[in-house]
């Protein structure tokens, strides 16, 4: 099924642990995002890349880095992960700008639940 | 950066009832209007968008309309039904600008009551 798949679905992670989630699309879709979800806060954009091998900072970036080495994967990584990212994360997609025809929608993954003790 | 506010945080009808959603925001240069709908525990998904050169947009029970003097934009819900109970969200964005931080509003949770 074509689509954006995330992983793990949820995790429980020592505080100080180093942790990469997953994200991986198959529309060959441009850009792709990532967002932490949290209660009374909306989606809150941590990294985003407009295409492969370019990376830009969202709102929260602090505490984590991402890469796009190739079209497909876009992982996020908490080097030393704290409790306050305790969080439901959200990597997304969309074919680009809203220039050249391309629709605006973003397309979510299922969403990683993350819990730092 | 853009500036969303989405009014009000929580709203509950009863079934058959409309309901309306308001989305302000602070950057004139926006021209893609969006709402995405999230049901509890899944993912959001878009319901409906418009585009500044349109007014008002409707797919079946759903409309958005915009007010781009104001800047502000709604989502009108009618006939509303136990399936349209979420939270709603907006995120308004410049296109062709090469920029995609998109900044979506806190949401609206809905709650249809049957």
């Amino acid at each position: 099924i074509a689509g954006i798949t995330q992983a793990p679905t949820s995790q429980i992670l020592a505080a100080g642990r180093r942790m990469t989630l997953r994200c991986t699309q198959d529309m060959r879709h441009n850009a792709m995002y990532w967002y932490r979800q949290d209660l009374g806060l909306g989606l809150r954009l941590i990294h985003y890349s407009n295409t492969a091998g370019t990376t830009g900072k969202g709102e929260v970036p602090d505490g984590y880095s991402v890469s796009r080495a190739n079209t497909d994967d876009f992982p996020l990584t908490l080097a030393s992960a704290v409790p306050s990212q305790t969080s439901v994360y959200f990597c997304a997609s969309s074919e680009g700008g809203l220039a050249g025809g391309h629709t605006g929608e973003l397309f979510f993954g299922e969403g990683s639940r993350l819990t730092v003790l | 950066g853009e500036n969303v506010e989405q009014h009000p945080s929580t709203l509950s009808v009863q079934e058959g009832d409309s309901a309306v959603i308001k989305c302000t925001y602070s950057d004139s240069a926006s021209n893609y209007f969006p709402w995405y709908k999230q049901e509890l525990g899944k993912r959001p998904q878009l319901i409906i968008d418009i585009r500044s050169n349109v007014g008002e947009k409707k797919d079946q029970r759903i409309a958005v309309t915009l007010n781009k003097t104001a800047k502000h934009f709604s989502l009108h819900i009618t006939e509303t039904q136990p399936e349209d109970s979420a939270v709603y969200f907006c995120a308004p964005r410049e296109s062709g600008a090469g920029s995609y931080q998109l900044t979506f509003g806190k949401g609206t949770k809905l709650s249809v009551i049957p």
